[in-house]
């Protein structure tokens, strides 16, 4: 069975800084990788997903995601955090049919220091 | 585009009574999935439907639980008996499948049982 490791609860980061988070995925074969935010009141909103290809993945918001099979990492980075970016993030993982259920870690809580 | 709608957005109710929420996907979505989400941890897997039928259910969604698409558009999803440990966060998504490959959340159903 699939299964998502976000090992930082809470990550607290000053605005303009860089910022990395991680994620562990564990799947048999290829797997689908996803990363959504959720704000506060605010429904999931997907920022990026890997299916196939270019293993480094670029998505909304200016944030990017790189593909290290042999890792099983899928790490969430961003040059430069915004306070909007105050945040839960959550990376997923599907199975091999695209549009199957998604497995989500349990989330990593970015906190922006003015 | 009017996006995945929910409602209830939120319910209160006592120990032991039934509730049903109902979710409204993308009109052209024919994916429809439910997910459920505690305090402090990612949206878990309950169940989904292609069209009408009912394709996948999770073991976390006991006899008391009960998801209908009847007409392949809109669903609910009704808890009877309700417990404590229902109190959640209660999330629709759609999808398209073979064209999108996203699946787009609903702003969720808050469940508080007293």
């Amino acid at each position: 069975a699939q299964s998502v490791t976000q090992p930082d609860i809470h990550i607290t980061v000053s605005e303009g800084a860089s910022l990395e988070l991680r994620c562990n995925y564990s799947y048999g074969a290829t797997p689908y990788l996803f990363w959504y935010v959720q704000s506060p009141g605010q429904g999931l909103q997907l920022l990026l997903k890997y299916f196939s290809g270019d293993t480094l993945v670029q998505g909304i918001k200016g944030f990017e995601a790189e593909f290290k099979r042999s890792q099983s990492s899928f790490n969430l980075r961003k040059p430069s955090v915004h306070w909007s970016d105050a945040a839960e993030y959550f990376c997923a993982v599907g199975r091999g049919n695209r549009d199957d259920k998604i497995i989500f870690g349990k989330g990593t809580r970015l906190h922006i220091l003015p | 585009d009017t996006g995945v709608s929910q409602d209830p957005r939120h319910k209160i109710t006592k120990r032991g009574q039934n509730v049903t929420f109902r979710c409204d996907p993308i009109s052209e979505h024919n994916r429809l999935y439910w997910y459920r989400q505690t305090l402090g941890q990612g949206p878990e897997f309950l169940t989904y439907f292609q069209n009408e039928a009912q394709l996948e259910k999770s073991r976390l969604l006991s006899d008391r639980f009960s998801a209908e698409r009847p007409k392949g558009s809109f669903s609910t999803l009704e808890i009877q008996r309700t417990e404590q440990g229902d109190s959640a966060m209660y999330l629709c998504a759609s999808s398209l499948v073979g064209a999108t490959n996203e699946q787009f959340f609903g702003p969720g159903t808050r469940l508080t049982v007293l």
